[in-house]
């Protein structure tokens, strides 16, 4: 059973374009991450949402909005697509956001968004 | 703010030793991860260590801390060509968000 799935894996679209990228976890976790690897394989937070409440929106463009319509889903939106959006972004989940304890990120398998 | 830095780059023959480096900036306590991305992969989690923690084993992989220095590396033993992938460097950030500081990660090739 897979335990952080996303879809698609793979969206090529064209600028301008909107497009949802989903992501499910089936691990019971409260909390839900999204993080941006760009072509230089650097992984950025971009949000990060706990028990359906958004956390932190890390210096995000408003064309991105989450969506988490219950604690196992994560949903990625994105208007106007840019060519700079073009990256791989994953989703991830852990038990909870505490620092005091090991609540290790599970990541899916990336879906990679190439905008034309 | 928090930064964590790597080496780029590593290369090994097979059965060799590799060792991959990190520096963190934080000094708080707080928790240690190594990922690995095998391309076109996510991200797997390998091990982890508390930073009050010295070292940790776990079959081939061999945490060492240097709080003192702030330098955490991996040493993977006998490394195998399956090894070869990016191994991230993470530091879970202090503000209780649950946020991931990541390295820049560090490319292992293993040469048969």
């Amino acid at each position: 059973d897979t335990a952080v799935s996303q879809t698609p894996k793979y969206l090529v679209t064209q600028m301008g374009n909107d497009k949802s990228i989903k992501c499910e976890q089936n691990l019971g976790h409260d909390t839900m991450y999204w993080y941006k690897q760009d072509s230089k394989k650097f992984l950025k937070i971009m949000f990060s949402y706990n028990n359906k409440e958004l956390i932190i929106n890390e210096t995000v463009p408003n064309r991105f909005s989450p969506k988490s319509p219950d604690k196992a889903h994560l949903n990625l939106h994105i208007n106007s697509l840019e060519l700079g959006d073009s990256a791989v972004y994953f989703c991830a989940s852990s038990t909870s956001l505490s620092v005091t304890m090991n609540t290790e990120a599970f990541f899916g398998q990336g879906t990679r968004l190439t905008v034309v | 703010g928090e930064d964590v830095e790597q080496s780029l780059f590593l290369s090994v023959r097979e059965g060799d030793s590799s060792v991959i480096n990190c520096t963190y900036t934080d000094s708080s306590s707080t928790y240690l991860y190594w990922y690995k991305q095998e391309p076109g992969a996510g991200l797997q989690l390998l091990t982890y260590i508390f930073s009050n923690m010295d070292m940790k084993q776990d079959q081939r992989l061999t945490v060492l801390l240097n709080k003192k220095d702030k330098h955490l590396s991996l040493r993977i033993a006998d490394t195998q060509t399956g090894d070869s992938a990016i191994y991230f460097c993470a530091e879970k950030d202090l503000s209780n968000t649950g946020k991931l500081i990541f390295g820049q990660g560090t490319t292992l090739q293993v040469k048969p």
